[in-house]
C-alpha cells in the first residue's frame, strides 16, 4: 500500500513557468515531510522539508505548500529554470520510526527552455 | 553540509559472486543508515534500515542471508550482495541520519550495480 501518492508522474513546463507537484497521504502521525530532488545516476538530494505545524514554507524559488487537514502537500518551483529538469521525490517520515522515509512514486520534471 | 559517500558508484561482476559496497558518512556521525534499491524510472525501495552496533532490520521481501548489512561504526554500513544474479542489477543508495535524532535523511551517490 502506498503510503504517500504523488502526481503527476510527468510534468512539463515551460522556462520561466510554475512546477507544481502534489503530494498525498492517510497516516496522521507523520510529521515531517521532506521533498527530494534526483537526477539521472545520482542520489536523492535534500530540497526541502515542512513540520505539520505551518502552512507554508519558502526556500528560493522552492515553495511546500501544507494542508493538514486535507493530508496533502505540494511543491512549487517558481520561474522554472531548465536545470530543475529532474525527478522529484515527496517523503513523509514519523518520530517512532526513527526517521523511515515513505517516498511518493516520483514526478519526472522537465523544463523547455 | 552532511555528505554522504559511496563506493564502489559503479561496478560490474559475474554471476555467483558477492559484492560489497561501502556507505560512509563523512562529516558526522550515522547512528542510522538505510539502503535502498532503485529501478529505472522508479521510486526508491526501502531494503533495510542498519543501526550502528546491531542487526539490522530488513523489510518484508528482502532476504537477509542474500543482502548482508554491517553497520560496524558510526561512520560506517557496508551491503554485501552475495551470490548476486542478473536480477539483483539495480541501483543501489544508501542514507545516513546524525546521531542527534534529527529527522533529516542525506543520500549517498549511489552504486551502480552490473550482474553479468
Amino acid at each position: 500500500q502506498q503510503q504517500v501518492k504523488q502526481s503527476p508522474q510527468s510534468l512539463i513546463v515551460q522556462k520561466g513557468g510554475i512546477s507544481i507537484i502534489n503530494c498525498a497521504y492517510e497516516n496522521t502521525a507523520f510529521d515531517y515531510f521532506p521533498w527530494y530532488q534526483q537526477f539521472p545516476g545520482k542520489g536523492p538530494a535534500l530540497l526541502i522539508a515542512i513540520r505539520p505545524d505551518v502552512s507554508e514554507k519558502k526556500e528560493g524559488r522552492f515553495t511546500i505548500s501544507f494542508n493538514k487537514s486535507a493530508k496533502q502537500f505540494s511543491l512549487h518551483i517558481m520561474d522554472s529554470q531548465p536545470g530543475d529538469s529532474a525527478t522529484y521525490f515527496c517523503a513523509a517520515s514519523m518520530g517512532s520510526t526513527l526517521g523511515r522515509l515513505y517516498f511518493g512514486r516520483g514526478t519526472q520534471l522537465t523544463v523547455w527552455p | 553540509g552532511a555528505v554522504v559517500s559511496q563506493h564502489p558508484s559503479r561496478v560490474i561482476c559475474k554471476s555467483g559472486t558477492s559484492v560489497k559496497i561501502e556507505c560512509r558518512s563523512l562529516d558526522f556521525q550515522a547512528t542510522t543508515m538505510f539502503w535502498y534499491r532503485q529501478f529505472p524510472k522508479q521510486s526508491l525501495m526501502l531494503m533495510a534500515t542498519s543501526n550502528e552496533g546491531s542487526k539490522a532490520t530488513y523489510e518484508q521481501g528482502v532476504e537477509k542471508d542474500k543482502f548482508l548489512i554491517n553497520h560496524a561504526s558510526l561512520t560506517l554500513s557496508t551491503l554485501t550482495v552475495t551470490s548476486a544474479h542478473p536480477e539483483d542489477s539495480s541501483f543501489y543508495i544508501c542514507s545516513a541520519s546524525d546521531s542527534s535524532g534529527a529527522d533529516t535523511q542525506y543520500f549517498g551517490p549511489g552504486t551502480r550495480l552490473t550482474v553479468l
